[in-house]
């Protein structure tokens, strides 16, 4: 059964800072990875999808990398803003249960002025 | 990206009422759509994945006589909330995706049952 985590579950962080976000999944048999953002009260806003025979994409400020073998994808956000603060979550599709997204309990991101 | 419009942003209705909300596929055809429940500072939890032209297919403890989900076409899905409790008063959010590519999201409903 896939299982998928975020760490940290909570993130403060100063104006300008780089971060990282971490997501991880069970299964490596994925087809592919999305990174989505939550505003509160909002619905997801999906940010970057990385298909299972890459390792990364990037939009933007965003890079998010892909390694399937450890099971393991992170999201960077360079030159961190007030603007990017929000819910991140990361989730995979599970194709053995009608292709249903299997989320992490995301990463509330708090950046500071 | 893609467009997912949710219908409406909010709703306050009346206990024992009905409610239905709306879910449309701008801008592509979905042949899948989701339908998630989120309580406040909590994960989404899924109550339903409907095929267009199917029925759907319900989570477990998931009162299908309660949420009733139609999809009659690629670009358009339904959930009705029947007799409405206090209870159901939640957050809805749907998804569409077109076969085995990128999910998008509506905006949310807030249902609030007084």
């Amino acid at each position: 059964k896939q299982e998928v985590t975020q760490i940290p579950a909570a993130l403060s962080v100063p104006e300008g800072e780089n971060l990282v976000l971490n997501c991880s999944f069970t299964d490596s048999a994925i087809y592919n990875l999305q990174w989505f953002r939550q505003d509160p009260g909002k619905g997801l806003t999906s940010l970057l999808l990385i298909q299972s025979s890459q390792r990364e994409q990037t939009s933007g400020r965003l890079n998010a990398s892909l390694d399937k073998s450890s099971g393991r994808s992170t999201l960077y956000i360079a030159a961190s803003q007030p603007g990017d603060s929000a819910t991140y979550l990361c989730a995979v599709p599970n194709y053995n249960q009608g292709g249903k997204l299997i989320f992490g309990q995301g990463t509330e991101l708090s950046v500071k002025p | 990206g893609a467009v997912v419009s949710q219908h409406p942003s909010w709703v306050i209705c009346k206990s024992g009422t009905s409610v239905k909300i709306e879910c449309r596929s701008l801008d592509f055809q979905a042949t899948t759509m989701f339908w998630y429940r989120q309580f406040p500072k909590q994960s989404l939890m899924l109550m339903a994945t409907s095929n267009e032209g199917s029925k759907a297919t319900y989570e477990q403890g998931v009162e299908k006589d309660k949420f009733l989900i139609n999809h009659a076409s690629l670009t358009l899905s339904t959930l009705t909330v029947t007799s409405a409790h206090p209870e159901d008063s939640s957050f809805y959010i749907c998804s569409a995706r077109l076969k085995f590519t990128e999910a998008f999201f509506g905006q949310g409903t807030r249902l609030t049952v007084v």
